[in-house]
């Protein structure tokens, strides 16, 4: 089976640059994650869909960071104005339907690095 | 302060040993807990699940370990290889949320 695919792999911008990511889920999972992972920190949450829905995106800063997923399956990730504190890699991980015992299956990540 | 807390941050060992990875938690209600690989610059992979009512699993030479008392899991690499050079994450569910820690890199030299 198809793993999730993020694009693109290495994105290098200047502050206050703009820059997109783009994520397309395993087919037929329904939860989609989009996470920040700051060099030698664990994944921190920016935002979850359920569907086309967002579950959670307590920690997304909204001032700067938009995302979406249209229909239910791929998903964009933006940062417009970027700052040099989100340099980080940002993975999109799917599951079935975010419940239970389930696991998440990642991407290989976008690394950003905001010069 | 986080919820999951991993130790030691990193070690080195040398190929063919074995080395014992922490993590203890403060998540309630407690769902389950993953363990998680990451190779460098890759995503995480799930190496295997912790129920409340599981106090051990094996997975290849990888074995985790679960002490829902005192709300700490182990995860322990037996005869290590080149290859388990990573970032090993321990994640906790509760009912709606998961919760990473911060990972322990793992370096095994020949």
């Amino acid at each position: 089976e198809a793993g999730v695919a993020q694009s693109p792999r290495y994105k290098i911008i200047e502050k206050r640059q703009s820059v997109a990511f783009w994520c397309n889920p395993i087919s037929g999972h329904a939860t989609l994650y989009w996470y920040q992972q700051i060099l030698g920190q664990g994944p921190k949450l920016l935002i979850q869909f359920q569907n086309n829905g967002v579950v959670d995106d307590s920690q997304l800063p909204k001032d700067r960071f938009s995302a979406e997923r249209l229909k239910g399956v791929d998903s964009t990730l933006k940062i417009q104005p970027a700052k040099l504190e989100d340099s980080a890699v940002y993975l999109c991980a799917s599951s079935l339907d975010g419940q239970g015992v389930e696991k998440l299956f990642f991407g290989s990540g976008t690394q950003l690095s905001v010069l | 302060k986080n919820q999951v807390e991993q130790s030691p941050q990193s070690l080195i060992i040398l190929e063919g040993k074995n080395c014992t990875l922490q993590c203890n938690y403060t998540v309630s209600p407690f769902s389950n807990l993953r363990w998680y690989k990451q190779d460098t610059g890759r995503g995480p992979v799930s190496l295997t699940i912790m129920t409340f009512s599981e106090n051990t699993k094996s997975n290849g030479r990888y074995t985790a370990t679960l002490d829902a008392d005192t709300k700490q899991s182990s995860l322990h690499i037996t005869a290590s290889q080149l290859s388990d050079s990573a970032s090993y994450i321990c994640v906790v569910r509760n009912d709606y949320k998961l919760s990473f820690g911060a990972g322990t890199t793992v370096t095994v030299r020949a």
